[in-house]
């Protein structure tokens, strides 16, 4: 199947606020709610940071935000802070029981 | 601490075979599916597929499908992908990561596999 489509890139000054889209179809995004975000700075391992359309993992910080509104899922990162210059990749469950990357957004903070 | 610990760096030839490891500790390893991400060199993250330990059942992306074989032994908690026969193409970190027990988000991951297929 083919990604979920992201913004390729983002940007913000610290202190505002930022939103990543995530673009899928009724077969992933829009028909489960098995939606989750993930950060990734250069050269680490992926970090989950919203699971379920809109839940924090435990420890992560209530800056980020998630939501969903029919096939569009968006990660809303509230006073932006430097350390949160990272790759974000959205993620979603699929009707083949697979599961479907977005393309990835690098957020750049000002 | 729940954590998965993947094996070292590969260098391989095209044509040769491999197989990368991924051990779990800090948790009920049959209990949890796990799965394999690819990032090939300044890309983005590839769903490969995944396993459950417990009873071996495999998804595959059909991206990935025919590609690679994903196992694992729950005896020694430890999950596997491995290659036949390597390409260039293959080139690339692979993660390993858990499911989630209720959701299908992946909440730990493995430092990475760096794998190199190079003549």
């Amino acid at each position: 199947q083919s990604a979920l489509t992201q913004p390729a890139s983002v940007s913000g000054s610290p202190g505002q606020s930022i939103t990543i889209s995530c673009t899928g179809t009724t077969s992933d995004v829009g028909g489960y709610n098995f939606v989750s975000w993930y950060q990734q700075h250069p050269g680490k391992a992926p970090k989950l940071m919203i699971h379920d359309v809109s839940n924090r993992p435990s420890g992560v910080s209530n800056r980020f935000s998630g939501s969903k509104s029919g096939n569009t899922a968006s990660l809303t990162i509230s006073g932006l802070q430097a350390e949160d210059e990272a790759d974000y990749y959205c993620f979603s469950y699929t009707s083949s029981s697979t599961g479907v990357f977005g393309g990835g957004t690098k957020l750049t903070v000002l | 601490e729940e954590q998965l610990v993947q094996s070292g760096a590969e260098v391989k030839k095209p044509g040769e075979s491999l197989k990368i490891s991924c051990k779990g500790s800090g948790y009920r390893f049959s209990s949890y599916w796990i799965g394999w991400v690819r990032q090939m060199p300044g890309k983005g993250l590839e769903w490969m597929g995944v396993i459950y330990p417990g009873d071996s059942e495999t998804t595959y992306s059909p991206s990935f499908q025919g590609q690679v074989t994903i196992s694992a032994d729950k005896s020694i908690s430890t999950a596997f992908l491995q290659w036949s026969s390597l390409k260039a193409s293959d080139s690339a970190m692979y993660y390993c990561a858990r499911r989630s027990y209720v959701g299908r988000d992946m909440d730990v991951w493995g430092q990475g596999t760096t794998v190199t297929v190079s003549s």
